[in-house]
């Protein structure tokens, strides 16, 4: 069974350029969540998806967004990127229907902003 | 809101001794707790979570936590570590009221010597 895909696994912007970062959930899950780790703020979360949706979301500026797709694939966009922006993102899915479902983390996008 | 604390940034013990690493949260609702390994490079791996019932929550690769509500605890223990333990490892918190979004402490690595 394939884990959780998160492309690219690296990538280097410019700032004031936008990005967008794939994730590809294990084939039945349909809740995508993000998280962004950093060395000053450590792991904080941006949004939850399900059945293309959002249902959450976290403490983050409206240049941060994602959404899903209808086969439960998720993209987040940042534009106008920020050297601060600078991180790891990661993405993880989950089965719906469970109150306490565990969480599937994909080995994250890192993005370095110049 | 929910918070935790990782009371160690850095944990180093020798191969074979074991360990506890610290974890503290606030919450003013019912809480689940979770222990993640991260290695290198990776995302996140689950070692073990409490939802209810027992204290004493047994993980993978040997770990067990015990839940002490009344410390608002989450110790992390395993009685013999191995080289290969050595990784990052984040308590995190999520609330009943929260749905899947998880708060997570600021990590503690645990660095195994021989």
């Amino acid at each position: 069974k394939a884990g959780v895909t998160q492309t690219p696994r690296y990538l280097i912007k410019t700032r004031g350029q936008q990005v967008t970062l794939s994730c590809s959930p294990i084939s039945g899950h349909r809740s995508v969540s993000w998280y962004q780790q950093t060395p000053g703020q450590g792991l904080q979360f941006l949004f939850e998806y399900f059945s293309e949706t959002q249902r959450n979301k976290g403490n983050f500026p409206g240049r941060f967004s994602g959404r899903q797709f209808s086969n439960s694939r998720s993209e987040m966009n940042v534009s106008t990127l920020e050297l601060g922006d600078s991180a790891l993102y990661l993405c993880a899915s989950s089965l719906a229907g469970q109150v306490l479902r565990n969480y599937t983390f994909g080995s994250g996008t890192r993005l370095t902003v110049v | 809101a929910q918070s935790v604390t990782q009371l160690d940034s850095q944990v180093p013990v020798f191969e074979e001794a074991p360990v506890e690493l610290r974890c503290n949260y606030s919450s003013s609702v019912s809480v689940y707790l979770f222990w993640y390994v991260q290695y290198p490079n990776q995302g996140l791996q689950l070692l073990l979570k409490y939802l209810s019932g027992s204290t004493l929550v047994k993980g993978i690769n040997g770990f067990e936590a015990e839940f002490n509500k009344s410390q608002t605890s989450f110790h992390l223990r395993k009685p013999s570590v191995h080289i290969s333990d050595t990784a990052e490892y984040f308590c995190a918190v999520r609330e009943e009221t929260s749905g899947s979004r998880l708060t997570f402490g600021e990590g503690t690595q645990l660095t195994v010597n021989p």
